[in-house]
């Protein structure tokens, strides 16, 4: 079992549709990541959180601690979003305090 | 740049063949991690530099990975003798660090082809 798990893997949607992706993790953790990955490899940092919730524009992050479970939400999707979205971890008693990935949600949001 | 900077973006090498991966990282982050993401997975742990001391290098697959990091700044991963299992795309990120913030910013990678 993976110390991180998204679901799910692929998701397929049409333009305007509210998309939501989850992350569930069994180890412990200090904080947790959203991340998208365009084609061509580069990652960039959408959210980190310990707790709560956050929103950026049409993105939104919420985290629940006791069930060690987080969600993103993409509101009226747009095919820019097309992605592959990672969920990542800040492992806790690690040194430099280092990421531990889910495998990914590839987005695909079609016009 | 601001960003962390990788390079080559694209490296074909034949099996058997050295290759060097530079990591450029943002100035004054303290952390820097490498990591390997083959086809179709999520980025998997390589080893951790705090400044220029490798303090973590649990997730090197084998020695023929080797990291450095030698004045804390621009770090360079090499692979001796590559192998076709070794193509992936080698990913660099960098941090403050703790107490300030862990928040990891990445750079583009580098995606390997070992042929």
């Amino acid at each position: 079992k993976n110390e991180v798990e998204q679901s799910p893997q692929n998701l397929t949607a049409q333009e305007g549709e509210f998309i939501t992706i989850n992350c569930s993790y069994s180890v412990g953790i200090s904080a947790l990541h959203w991340l998208q990955q365009h084609p061509g490899g580069g990652i960039v940092s959408l959210f980190m959180l310990s707790s709560g919730k956050k929103k950026h524009g049409r993105l939104i992050a919420t985290i629940n601690i006791q069930e060690k479970h987080s969600s993103l939400h993409i509101t009226a999707s747009h095919p820019r979003d097309s992605a592959v979205y990672i969920c990542a971890g800040t492992l806790r008693w690690t040194s430099g305090s280092r990421l531990t990935f889910g495998e990914g949600t590839q987005l695909t949001v079609n016009p | 740049g601001a960003g962390v900077s990788q390079s080559p973006r694209y490296k074909v090498a034949k099996r058997g063949q050295d290759v060097a991966l530079r990591c450029d990282p943002i100035s004054g982050h303290v952390s820097l991690f490498w990591y390997q993401q083959a086809l179709g997975q999520g980025p998997e742990f390589l080893t951790y530099f705090q400044n220029e001391a490798q303090l973590d290098k649990s997730g090197l697959p084998s020695d023929r990975f080797f990291a450095e990091r030698p004045e804390g700044s621009v770090s360079t991963l090499k692979i001796q003798r590559t192998q076709q299992e070794d193509s992936a795309v080698y990913l660099c990120a960098s941090s403050f660090g703790q107490p300030q913030s862990t928040e990891a910013f990445f750079g583009q990678g580098t995606r390997l082809t070992v042929v």
